[in-house]
């Protein structure tokens, strides 16, 4: 069964500091995987996007990273601001008819001045 | 960039009308277009899948009876709520993308249904 776990499920920093989320999956076979921000009462906004041969992408201050062999990928926020609170999902699809999605239960980050 | 347009933001309704609401993508054909349902503090789950022109496919435990998606051209899909009832008050989120198998999702900005 393909799963998309990330952790942690929620996340508290001060201003100015780093941060790392965590998504782990068992999807197959892998097509790419994506990070979304979810503000609250918003649609989610994509980040990035990596495939099976790229291992680090940033956007800004977010730097993700990807790991086929383990599966895992990880978001990087350095120097958070109090706007990069929010829901971060991860969103993994398959290579197959239709390229199913699957959906990560998201970790919500609050940043605290 | 692409842009998806979800209408309305929100709407409040009387238990036991239906409501609708649209997903257009505005400068894309969107070939494939998916419905959510969120609830508070909780992750996207998808409703349906609809592509353009074919009936949408509806994930295990969704009531297609219920929930009417209609796909009717590569630029608009709907999603009607029957016969709505307080329980079926959340947050909906539509997404679309082209054929592309590596094409990124757009997602519209979802509509806040509250059934009173």
């Amino acid at each position: 069964k393909n799963q998309v776990e990330q952790s942690p499920q929620s996340l508290i920093i001060l201003e100015g500091k780093n941060c790392t989320l965590q998504c782990n999956y068992t999807v197959s076979p892998f097509s790419n995987l994506r990070w979304y921000k979810q503000d609250t009462g918003r649609g989610p906004v994509s980040l990035t996007i990596m495939t099976f041969s790229e291992n680090t992408k940033s956007n800004g201050r977010y730097t993700a990273t990807l790991d086929a062999d383990t599966k895992q990928s990880s978001l990087h926020i350095t120097a958070s601001q109090l706007s990069d609170s929010a829901s971060y999902i991860c969103v993994v699809s398959a290579i197959n008819a239709g390229n199913m999605l699957t959906f990560g239960g998201g970790t919500r980050l609050m940043v605290k001045p | 960039g692409a842009v998806v347009s979800q209408h309305p933001s929100w709407v409040i309704c009387k238990s036991g009308t239906s409501v609708k609401i649209e997903c257009r993508s505005l400068d894309f054909q969107a070939t494939t277009m998916f419905w959510y349902r969120q609830f508070p503090k909780q992750s996207l789950m998808l409703m349906a899948t609809s592509n353009e022109g074919s009936k949408a496919t509806y994930e295990q435990g969704v009531e297609k009876d219920k929930f009417l998606i209609n796909h009717a051209s590569l630029t608009l899909s709907t999603l009607t709520v029957t016969s709505a009832h307080p329980e079926d008050s959340s947050f909906y989120i539509c997404s679309a993308r082209t054929e592309w198998a590596g094409s990124p999702l757009h997602f519209g900005n979802g509509t806040r249904l509250t059934v009173t």
